[in-house]
């Protein structure tokens, strides 16, 4: 089983739809949960910077944590073209800095 | 804020031959740097850690004399592909952390690397 489970896609929705992004893991040590947007053939880009349970609200975009169900997911309001990216979820344990990620889900919002 | 830049950004070399890609923290001291590589359609491998100053931690299986990492400084790292082969080529992308980012770490844009 991989330290952290998420679904390749590609997932497509309309222009405007909510778009729901998930991961779960099985590291209960896991304490950093972060939300990265990667375009094709760039690095990632920070979206979403957690710490422990809980929500993050940023602009259009949500990111909620609970670590009793060892689940994290994204949430993406009023989608546009734009966000048309590979998302990938990474999670770390507190001192040691290493992320470990998700294998990053396709999102096409359709015009 | 939080800038990385990696040079260059793409980069096709024969077989056999090194291959130097540098990474750097543009507006912040990096006091850990971070190497991954990511095959198409596949996550991003962490393959070493290194701080400044010190020798570079390695993951399991990436060959450290294959793969060399310098940080010599707080703002820029380098890896080397040594004697690279085509099933090196891949997307090589750096991280910096610094002091005041704790857990945080940005990304650089990436080197595509092709061996032919």
């Amino acid at each position: 089983q991989k330290e952290v489970e998420q679904d390749p896609g590609p997932l497509s929705v309309p222009e405007g739809a909510i778009v729901s992004l998930n991961c779960t893991y099985s590291n209960s040590a896991f304490q950093y949960f972060m939300w990265y947007r990667q375009y094709s053939r760039k690095g990632p880009e920070l979206l979403m910077y957690t710490y422990s349970s809980g929500n993050k609200e940023d602009g259009r975009f949500t990111a909620q944590v609970d670590k009793s169900s060892k689940y994290i997911s994204l949430f993406i309001r009023d989608s546009q073209p734009s966000d048309s990216a590979t998302y990938l979820c990474a999670m770390s344990t507190s001192g040691t800095y290493k992320y470990i990620f998700g294998t990053g889900t396709r999102l096409k919002v359709l015009a | 804020g939080a800038v990385v830049s990696q040079h260059p950004s793409w980069v096709i070399c024969k077989s056999g031959t090194s291959v130097k890609i540098e990474c750097r923290s543009l507006d912040f001291q990096a006091t850990t740097m971070f190497w991954y590589r990511q095959f198409p359609k596949q996550s991003l491998m962490l393959m070493a850690t290194s701080n400044e100053g010190s020798k570079a931690t390695y993951e399991q299986g990436v060959e450290k004399d294959k793969f060399l990492i310098n940080h010599a400084s707080l703002t820029l790292s380098t890896l080397t592909v040594t004697s690279a082969h085509p099933e090196d080529s891949s997307f090589y992308i750096c991280s910096a952390r610094g002091i005041a980012h704790y857990n945080e770490q940005f990304f650089g844009p990436g080197t595509r690397l092709t061996v032919l």
